[in-house]
């Protein structure tokens, strides 16, 4: 059983949808990311959360906005979107940011524009 | 190059032990070595991380050469419930490298 829960597990949506993908954590980590991964590729990180402040953004497109309302919630609104973002999208926790922090991974939704 | 190198794919035999190296030769001296797995529909998995020395836990070991510019996963006893792809990746830089699929066979 994981314990970063992802919600919703499957998305559909179409390219002038607005949704919002949804991430969370009870194990008190300080430190929240967001990744993509496609298929048969490595996860890609896309936002870092720190103390619920925005920390790194690797350069993402503005139709992808993340969100951090409290220490165990992470979310990600999703606008206008391109069939190229098709992707899973993972969200993943640690104690805090550093070099000696394991992540804590969940299952990811699985996104599909049309 | 901030990423890992690793080899695409590996089979092992169940029971036997398995051994995924890793590259990672521009590593930086305050960065930790980390390995994940992902099965199948899943979440990357944590298995191990390690700075110098080697480090063992329930899950695995990981051996980390004198001038740590590569490591080796090992896997003692395979099952066929290890089947996934592993990543090498560096801590601090939150980049996996490309991964190594492992089918352990029966």
């Amino acid at each position: 059983d994981t314990e970063v829960t992802q919600t919703p597990k499957h998305l559909v949506m179409g390219m002038t949808n607005k949704k919002s993908l949804k991430c969370e954590q009870h194990m008190g980590h300080r430190a929240m990311y967001w990744y993509k991964q496609k298929a048969k590729k490595p996860p890609e990180l896309m936002f870092v959360y720190s103390y619920e402040k925005l920390s790194i953004n690797e350069s993402v497109p503005s139709r992808f906005s993340p969100e951090c309302p409290n220490s165990s919630l992470l979310n990600l609104h999703l606008h206008a979107l391109q069939p190229e973002d098709s992707a899973l999208y993972l969200c993943a926790s640690s104690q805090v940011t550093g070099y000696n922090q394991p992540q804590h991974f969940g299952d990811g939704t699985r996104l599909s524009i049309l | 190059d901030a990423k890992t190198t690793q080899p695409p794919s590996m089979d092992c035999a169940e029971g036997r032990a398995a051994n995924l190296p890793c590259n990672h030769s521009t590593i930086s001296g305050n960065e930790y070595v980390y390995w994940y797995r992902q099965i199948h529909s899943q979440g990357p998995q944590y298995i191990i991380h390690g700075l110098k020395n080697n480090e063992t836990n329930e899950m695995a070991s990981l051996i980390i050469t004198e001038d740590r510019k590569s490591s080796t996963l090992i896997l003692p006893h395979a099952t066929l419930r290890d089947t996934a792809v592993y990543y090498c990746s560096r801590g601090g830089k939150f980049q996996f490298g490309a991964g190594t699929q492992v089918v352990v066979t029966p």
